[in-house]
């Protein structure tokens, strides 16, 4: 079976510009959830998705904002691009994500990277 | 709120000797804990992880991981260091969901391992 896909790989922008990443979840997996990790550091969480609905916000701005399809894929969309948005972005999946199912590990995606020039 | 710290973000090895990576974890409700490794440009991989029940946890590659609740910490241990181990290694704890924040992971900052010969 087919992993988490994300696509595309790599993606250069400049200041300003919107960004749509994509990512399909493994099959069967309900749950996604989006991660930040910038360059030596560790992945910080932006989004969670279940069953279409939003259940999760990390701390990041209002011009990050996401969506799940009815076949479960997502899609996270940046707004007006900064310097500081450069990072390596993962998507994960799991096969619940329902309120207190958190013994089911998340599956990542080999990630999106993106480039603020 | 919870967080993870890892000592050291650089540790080096001989191979076949001993690998021990420590996270230490904060958290205000019962943690599920959990390692993942990263080779280079490449998403995360699941090692193992910790939810209930026995607290020496095995993963893959020959990991595993003690739960001390006593000293807050789930560190990383290999007897025999291998060549091919040399990756980033991230500790995250899971939010349960009851502060309604979906089952989110948190991550340390991550610890780089060296294997050298």
């Amino acid at each position: 079976d087919a992993g988490v896909t994300q696509s595309p790989t790599h993606l250069i922008k400049t200041r300003g510009q919107h960004v749509t990443l994509r990512c399909s979840p493994i099959s069967g997996h309900k749950s996604v959830s989006w991660y930040q990790q910038v360059l030596g550091q560790g992945p910080q969480f932006i989004f969670q998705y279940y069953e279409k609905e939003e259940r999760g916000r990390g701390n990041f701005p209002d011009r990050f904002s996401a969506r799940q399809f009815p076949n479960y894929s997502s899609e996270l969309n940046v707004n007006a691009l900064l310097l500081g948005d450069s990072a390596l972005y993962l998507c994960a999946s799991s096969l619940l994500g329902g309120r207190g199912q958190v013994n089911q590990p998340q599956h990542f995606g080999d990630g999106t990277r993106l480039s603020i020039l | 709120a919870q967080s993870v710290t890892q000592l050291g973000s650089h540790v080096s090895v001989s191979e076949g000797a001993l690998v021990l990576l420590r996270c230490n974890y904060s958290s205000s409700v019962p943690p599920y804990l959990f390692w993942y490794v990263q080779y280079p440009n490449q998403g995360l991989q699941l090692l193992l992880k910790y939810t209930t029940g026995a607290t020496l946890v095995k993963g893959i590659n020959g990991f595993e991981a003690e739960f001390k609740k006593s000293e807050t910490s789930f560190h990383l241990t290999k007897p025999s260091a291998h060549m091919s181990d040399a990756a980033e290694y991230f500790c995250a704890v899971s939010d349960l969901g009851l502060t309604g924040g979906g089952n989110k992971l948190t991550f340390g900052t991550g610890t780089q391992l060296k294997v050298e010969l």
